[in-house]
């Protein structure tokens, strides 16, 4: 069985200040993990995953997240917020070979100018 | 480079009228498929997935149905629209290959039933 749970449905921050969305997961089995971004009326888009190589995970335009193990944790960071990032977030867990993501039910990024 | 498609991009039907939505993948052979809804306010809701032609997996049993006539198509279709089955409709595919869990987005049907 597999859940991730994102702790905050909406995170407003500052332009040029750091971005911190919070994703907690469950996995039975060692867990691939994923960050996408939806703006409105769009599709989702991969930002970044983690298949179980390095903890820290690099993606596109800055973002960044780290899988904790310990923690069962994969938040997902950006030191300066732009305000093209405003958009909405997922957190996705699944198993290696499992056909079915399990999808977090979104975070909200507004970004104040 | 791989790409997918989906038409139409938005959809205004009345109630009880058919419904089919399309997808196509161009740059792969042999992809995964995927259709998802996702709802006002909701995260995404698997519906559909297939592993090759004329293979459909439902994962939630209600009014509409899948279909694969060729390997990088794949439709979703309904014979009578019901209210609820307004959303956003996303299509998506995966290599099938090892390793290939990464699932990429296409960008979506706005489909509103009246």
């Amino acid at each position: 069985a597999q859940s991730v749970t994102q702790l905050d449905s909406h995170v407003s921050v500052s332009e040029g200040t750091p971005v911190l969305l919070r994703c907690n997961y469950s996995s039975s089995y060692s867990p691939s993990l994923f960050w996408y971004v939806q703006h409105p009326n769009k599709g989702l888009q991969l930002l970044l995953k983690y298949t179980s190589a390095a903890t820290l995970v690099k993606g596109i335009n800055g973002f960044e997240a780290e899988f904790k193990k310990s923690e069962t944790s994969f938040h997902l960071t950006k030191p300066s917020a732009h305000m093209s990032d405003a958009a909405e977030y997922f957190c996705v867990v699944t198993n290696f070979g499992n056909e079915k993501l399990t999808f977090g039910t979104g975070t909200r990024l507004t970004i104040i100018p | 480079s791989q790409t997918i498609h989906q038409w139409p991009a938005t959809l205004v039907q009345p109630v009880g009228s058919p419904l089919s939505l399309e997808c196509t993948v161009e740059g792969t052979s042999n992809p995964n498929l995927y259709w998802y809804r996702q709802a006002a306010g909701r995260g995404l809701q698997l519906l559909f997935y297939s592993v090759g032609i004329g293979q459909i997996s439902s994962e939630v049993p209600q009014n509409l149905s899948a279909s694969r006539p060729q390997d990088r198509q794949f439709i979703l279709s309904s014979k009578k629209l019901l209210l609820s089955d307004s959303g956003f409709y996303l299509c998506a595919w995966r290599g099938a290959r090892r390793g290939g869990d990464t699932q990429y987005f296409g960008p979506g049907t706005r489909l509103t039933v009246l």
